[in-house]
């Protein structure tokens, strides 16, 4: 069965730091754009960041608001993206989810597998 | 950025029901549609815009290209009620609506 599975989630401090990872199975990750969105309470969903392929060098992308706090990073002998937040916030609380940006043709994208998300607890 | 509305709707099975989605500048076909239920992931329901996904019931459907779209489920379903959202994927940054709350009425 192809999935992703994330893990890594919990309670820290404001502060604190935390690295979440994303697992695949039945795909490989580093053939494809990689993303991480959440979902915080009662507010919708919020693009966090992405990594593309191997063949465009894994680089990365993030929103504004991780910017400079947020890091992905890849482990293509493990099959994985890892997602390490630093400098956490209360307002980054959140579940987290990682998701293969699928490519299906020319400039067709669309997050088509999701893993079932980790949650993360910032406290004041 | 893009701008959802309406933010929620109370609508009755076997209604149809319209969820708009506009875009602050031109996205060409680059919109796509998710369902969220409450601690799920989101799922995919429409992508490029007017494209179904595979194995979703074809209720739903998508319109538009520029900065107007519009999801549409030609008669709501008891497993429709969920947040439905509309993505900008043109290029990065990837941006979300702020999301369609259907509920029963």
């Amino acid at each position: 069965e192809v999935q992703l599975v994330e893990s890594g989630g919990g309670l820290v401090q404001a502060g604190g730091s935390l690295r979440l990872s994303c697992v695949g199975s039945g795909i490989s990750l580093s053939d494809h754009y990689m993303e991480w969105v959440r979902k915080a309470p009662g507010k919708g969903l919020e693009w966090i960041g992405g990594s593309r392929d191997k063949a465009n060098g894994h680089t990365t992308e993030y929103a504004a608001s991780v910017q400079g706090r947020f890091k992905i990073s890849r482990d293509d002998s493990g099959n994985s993206v890892h997602l390490q937040m630093h400098g956490l916030k209360t307002d980054d609380t959140a579940v987290y989810f990682c998701a293969r940006d699928f490519a299906s043709g020319s400039d067709v994208w669309y997050f088509d597998l999701w893993g079932r998300g980790t949650l993360v607890t910032v406290s004041s | 950025q893009l701008t959802q509305s309406p933010s929620s709707l109370s609508a009755s099975v076997g209604d149809r029901v319209t969820i708009t989605c506009r875009a602050s500048q031109d996205i060409s076909s680059s919109l796509v549609w998710y369902q969220q239920e409450p601690g799920k992931a989101p799922k995919l329901l429409i992508y490029a815009a007017s494209s179904l996904q595979s194995g979703v019931p074809s209720r739903f459907s998508g319109s538009g290209s520029g900065t107007d779209f519009t999801l549409t489920i030609s008669s709501l379903q008891p497993e429709d009620f969920a947040t439905y959202y509309c993505q900008d994927l043109k290029e990065y940054p990837v941006t979300f609506g702020g999301g369609t709350r259907v509920q029963i009425k």
